[in-house]
């Protein structure tokens, strides 16, 4: 059974930092694509960025780029993303999803003061 | 930018069938997902490349695509089929876009 779990969520000032983390076990890790998701209270799904089965290549929805990196280990099979300066209007339940088909059950972030 | 377009309510008896539109605002060049996302819980695919069904997913789930729209047919929708539903689509096989989502109301 693919599982997904993140963590790594909680509450953060605007830019500061937090590094989410999402561990994964039921396939092959190092065969998917794998990306995050995010949904902003009472909100549509937003796509964030995603990364190839072997890291070398990375996406970015415009708003993140420059703020936060995606990341795997896949000796771990574990995703990343690790979010600097971070804004109120990243607050969010971030879903970690594999192969666009699998998705955790989210970890919240929020930004504020 | 590359957009998906669905309308934000639609609503049913039980029994009838739903539709729920997805427009893509170019030529088709990428096959489109639709996830069921039910309140405090995660999305769920139900459909993907246009009309394929995942394992699981009960047969009155179904989808089709023509020129720049994908549709999400619920033949004889159920009350436990009242959700929010999202179409989603790569964006040159790379980046992905969600639509707004379609509440979904069975009553």
């Amino acid at each position: 059974e693919v599982q997904l779990v993140e963590s790594g969520g909680g509450l953060v000032q605007p830019g500061g930092s937090l590094r989410l983390s999402c561990a994964a076990s039921g396939f092959i890790f190092s065969r998917y694509w794998m990306t995050w998701v995010r949904q902003a209270p009472g909100k549509g799904l937003e796509w964030v960025a995603n990364i190839k089965q072997d890291g070398s290549e990375k996406y970015y929805m415009d708003s993140v780029k420059g703020r936060f990196t995606i990341s795997r280990d896949n000796a771990k099979n574990s995703l990343y993303l690790q979010m600097n300066s971070l804004r109120a209007d990243d607050t969010a339940v971030y879903y970690c999803v594999a192969y666009n088909t699998y998705w955790g059950q989210g970890t919240l972030v929020t930004v504020s003061s | 930018s590359y957009e998906l377009t669905q309308p934000s309510s639609v609503s049913v008896s039980p029994g009838q069938t739903a539709r729920i539109t997805c427009s893509r605002d170019e030529l088709a060049k990428q096959y489109a997902r639709w996830f069921q996302q039910k309140p405090g819980q995660a999305p769920v695919l139900v459909m993907y490349k246009d009309s394929e069904r995942p394992s699981g997913i009960p047969e009155r789930f179904s989808g089709s695509s023509s020129g720049t729209t994908v549709t999400l047919t619920i033949s004889g929708a159920q009350v436990e089929d009242e959700a929010e539903y999202y179409c989603f689509s790569a964006v040159d096989n790379n980046r992905g876009v969600f639509g707004g989502g379609t509440k979904l109301t069975v009553l």
